[in-house]
């Protein structure tokens, strides 16, 4: 069966800091990969979304990249942190490129920037 | 524009009461795809349901029901002698058929179930 890792799942970190949250898939090839943020009003907005190794889709223009290094690994980055990148970031994989496959998600990391 | 409004912010109802949580949802595209999603306190979403935009039969699954009615654009959600554990954030999300995976989600209604 399929299962996505995510981690670390609380990060404290203060201003101008860098930034690296990692997830991997397990037991399924060639995923589409996303980057989900939910800021404390619940809302969640799509930050990322990857098709295949090297191939990122940015959403929102903000302080944040993403990296598809290997085909199940799915990097979301930051050179300098600012307060607004506090948020709760969820990973999630689908099997399609076209709608209609379910997200599945991470447990989620819960970012603090002091 | 898509868009998907929850306008339930919060519930609370006592256990076994049956509770609905309503979906409003907004595209001219004829072929999409509608799923709910259930936040737990411990914060990662949990798949329930999909459906496509050219099925409109309800669908039942234990204590959940939900009814898809496109006439109105809406996906309803129905837990029925609701339980503690069904206490959670619940999501209503849209995706067309061509935009992969890229969902577009409701405002999310916290649903708290009371002993």
């Amino acid at each position: 069966s399929q299962t996505i890792h995510q981690w670390p799942a609380t990060l404290v970190q203060p201003v101008g800091s860098p930034l690296s949250l990692e997830c991997t898939v397990e037991g399924t090839s060639n995923p589409n990969l996303y980057w989900y943020r939910q800021a404390a009003g619940r809302g969640l907005q799509l930050l990322f979304y990857s098709v295949g190794i090297g191939q990122i889709s940015s959403e929102v223009p903000q302080n944040l990249s993403a990296s598809r290094p290997q085909d199940r690994q799915f990097i979301l980055s930051s050179k300098k942190l600012l307060l607004s990148d506090s948020g709760f970031y969820l990973c999630a994989w689908s099997g399609y490129s076209r709608g209609g496959s379910p997200l599945h998600f991470g447990n989620g990391t819960r970012l603090t920037v002091t | 524009a898509q868009k998907v409004t929850q306008a339930q912010t919060e519930i609370s109802v006592v256990e076994k009461e049956d509770v609905t949580l309503d979906c409003v949802y907004e595209t001219r595209d004829t072929t999409y795809y509608l799923f709910w999603y259930k936040q737990p306190p411990s914060g990662e979403l949990v798949f329930l349901i999909r459906r496509n935009s050219f099925d409109e039969q309800n669908e039942i699954s234990g204590r959940y029901s939900w009814n898809f009615q496109k006439s109105t654009s809406s996906f309803n959600f129905t837990i029925t002698a609701s339980q503690v554990v069904d206490s959670a954030v619940y999501f209503c999300a849209l995706v067309l058929y061509n935009q992969g995976g890229k969902l577009i989600f409701g405002q999310g209604t916290e649903l708290s179930v009371k002993p």
